[in-house]
């Protein structure tokens, strides 16, 4: 079946350190990946996607490469901000017929960046 | 601010009783799709409207059922509500069906408890 593992929170970082968020995942066929973000009191937002291998989503200085040989889509960014915190989910679509028109989520990550 | 707005932000049900969802999609929007989450989870897929037709269900029970309407917004209803139906109800209105077509909009959702 389908589904997303992502690394477990909460993830604690100072203003300026390097984040990496880990999400693997299990389809069949080669699925759309991507990342939301989940700010305090609002709702989902896409944060970046990828649609093929080695494809690389980017969004606010956020990165993830679609990596088909490990079944990865890990969540990057060089220097994070307190703005930052949040929490973060990994999903993915399936292509086949009938199942691409729904998302399928991890648990989600919980971000806390301190100044 | 996304444009999808969900009403009522909060509610409090008895278990038994039957409960309504309501969504306004996005200017445009032609595409709406439910998801549950519940506290501590990624969002699972419930159902997909698009033109006023259920296109796409996740393994919910019947008891969870849907409306679109002309306008594209749309109902989510819940009968016999059980204990394990508190959660966050959340809505996301795109165009197009396929869920890589253009990007989903989320609403800040429903936090529905059931007691």
């Amino acid at each position: 079946g389908n589904s997303v593992t992502q690394m477990e929170g909460p993830v604690t970082l100072s203003e300026e350190a390097f984040l990496t968020i880990n999400c693997t995942y299990t389809a069949t066929g080669y699925p759309s990946l991507f990342w939301y973000v989940q700010y305090p009191g609002e709702g989902l937002q896409l944060l970046l996607k990828a649609t093929k291998a080695d494809d690389k989503g980017s969004n606010k200085g956020f990165e993830a490469t679609y990596r088909k040989e490990t079944t990865s889509f890990h969540l990057e960014k060089g220097s994070v901000q307190v703005s930052d915190s949040a929490v973060y989910f990994c999903a993915l679509s399936p292509r086949n017929a009938g199942n691409n028109r729904k998302l399928i989520w991890g648990l989600g990550t919980s971000l806390a960046v301190n100044p | 601010e996304t444009g999808v707005t969900q009403s009522p932000t909060h509610l409090i049900k008895t278990r038994g009783q039957q409960v309504t969802l309501r969504c306004s999609s996005q200017s445009g929007h032609n595409t709406v799709s439910w998801y549950q989450q519940a506290l501590g989870q990624g969002p699972q897929f419930i159902f997909q409207y698009y033109r006023e037709e259920e296109n796409g269900r996740g393994n919910f029970p019947p008891r969870f059922s849907g409306l679109q309407f002309p306008n594209y917004s749309s109902e989510l209803n819940v009968n016999a509500l059980e204990l394990d139906d508190s959660a966050l109800y959340l809505c996301a209105s795109r165009t197009g069906q396929g869920i890589g077509d253009t990007e989903a909009f989320f609403g800040q959702g429903t936090r529905l408890t059931v007691v």
